[in-house]
């Protein structure tokens, strides 16, 4: 069975930063892209960022560009999102996706992430 | 990147049809054959119900299907029950290597 566990969201402060993980099992980690998509409390879903299988390609959304990075460790079957110089508008539950849009779409339960003074 | 347009809100009754709409761009839906669409119940991560435009994945009743006319995308239940109530949003890739979702229709069954 597939599943994917995120973790690593929590309270924190405007400017500050977070370093969210995603462990997967019960699939071939080294051959999917990975994503992260975010959902703002009540709102809709939005498009973060995707890895190729070997971590040398990544694409962000403008929103988040320069300011979080995507990143992976095959070894250890775990996908990250480092998020850095974090706004209120960055607000959300963060979910860790398996090929997106694909036949073996997978999703995780997500972190959420609040970022207030 | 602009989210792709969905209606807000469509409702059916018990045994009926409905459609949602996906609106978008020549750079996405209309460029790749890429729609995906999720169904998403309160608190719960989103489901895959079609990819690929019209495909259903495994598991998913044949009672959703998918198709695509130029930049529109469409989503059908049929047979509307109860359970199918939920949020859905629609899902495309687009010219600039990234992804992009619509804004999400709420369905109602009367």
């Amino acid at each position: 069975e597939v599943q994917l566990v995120e973790s690593g969201g929590g309270l924190v402060q405007p400017g500050g930063s977070l370093r969210l993980s995603c462990a997967a099992s019960g699939f071939t980690f080294s051959n999917s892209w990975m994503h992260w998509v975010r959902q703002a409390p009540g709102k809709g879903l939005v498009w973060v960022s995707r890895i190729n299988t070997d971590g040398s390609s990544a694409d962000y959304a403008d929103s988040v560009k320069g300011r979080f990075t995507i990143s992976r460790d095959n070894a250890k079957n775990t996908l990250y999102l480092q998020v850095n110089s974090l706004r209120a508008e960055d607000t959300a539950v963060y979910h860790c996706v398996r090929a997106l849009g694909g036949n073996s779409d997978s999703w995780g339960q997500g972190t959420l992430v609040t970022v207030s003074s | 990147q602009s989210a792709l347009t969905q209606p807000a809100s469509v409702s059916g009754s018990p045994g009926q049809s409905i459609t949602i709409s996906c609106t978008g761009t020549s750079s996405d839906v209309g460029g790749y054959n890429s729609v995906s669409w999720y169904q998403q119940h309160p608190d719960k991560a989103p489901k895959l119900m079609i990819y690929g435009d019209s495909n259903r994945p495994s598991g998913v009743s044949n009672r959703f299907s998918g198709s695509k006319s130029g930049n529109t995308a469409s989503l059908t239940i049929s047979g509307l029950q109860a359970e199918d109530e939920a949020d859905y949003y629609c899902s495309s890739y687009t010219s600039s290597t990234t992804y992009v979702f619509g804004t999400g229709t709420k369905v109602t069954v009367l």
